[in-house]
């Protein structure tokens, strides 16, 4: 079942801007993840947070995590062009080491 | 390349043929993973092996059916498959208990049932 859900479904937005991405899931997680995917290629790990953790930086990447409201969000400052690509949020849930999916957000950055 | 290799990177089959999708990893990772992407669709997971143990199978059906001879080798053999069953299968390994670095995937194997 599917646990994450990423919202927009779809983002377009200009070289320079930052896109900001949100992810909700509904069981309880041990952590959240953050996943890159080019067109028919694998997925690349980008970020992870820890159930017990906030706010985590890596790059030009800030992730938040709010557990009470069971929800995340990706900010991806200065974008790039290169940064056009699907990104995924993934719970892993304390019932399990699984790694569940949601259907991802498809961001376009325009030169 | 991300450390996680699948072979082949396409294959078109047709509904009575036997094939195999195979993935390595030398990462010293120790659990293994088998997912499904279909268009439109969240990544399925498939198949979870621990230590080359099968801790997880997410109902697959039965003519999709996984190996793992060791930690570091994973194959899904493939017989009698149905179009609806074309999709990116993508492979990714990590340690058993997870840590910063996640999930390491795979380029995925692209397949077509004809």
């Amino acid at each position: 079942s599917q646990q994450g859900e990423e919202d927009p479904q779809a983002l377009s937005i200009q070289e320079g801007e930052n896109a900001t991405m949100n992810c909700s899931y509904k069981t309880s997680i041990n952590n959240l993840q953050w996943y890159r995917q080019n067109s028919g290629r694998g997925l690349v790990h980008l970020i992870l947070i820890r159930s017990n953790e906030r706010e985590k930086h890596s790059g030009r990447l800030r992730v938040t995590l709010d557990t009470s409201k069971k929800s995340s969000s990706l900010l991806i400052t200065a974008s790039r062009a290169a940064d056009t690509a699907s990104y995924f949020c993934a719970t892993e849930e304390t019932s399990g080491s699984r790694l569940t999916f949601g259907e991802g957000t498809q961001l376009t950055v325009n030169p | 390349e991300t450390g996680v290799t699948q072979t082949p990177r396409h294959l078109v089959m047709g509904m009575t043929n036997k094939k195999s999708l195979k993935c390595e990893q030398h990462l010293g990772h120790n659990a293994m993973y088998w997912y499904k992407q279909s268009a439109k669709k969240p990544l399925e997971l498939m198949f979870v092996y621990n230590f080359k143990e099968q801790t997880e199978n997410n109902s697959v059906p039965s003519r999709f059916s996984p190996e793992c001879p060791n930690s570091s080798h994973l194959f899904l053999h493939l017989h009698t498959l149905q179009p609806e069953d074309s999709a990116l299968y993508l492979c990714a390994s990590s340690q058993v208990r997870v840590t910063d670095y996640g999930y390491t995937f795979g380029s995925g194997t692209r397949l077509t049932v004809v």
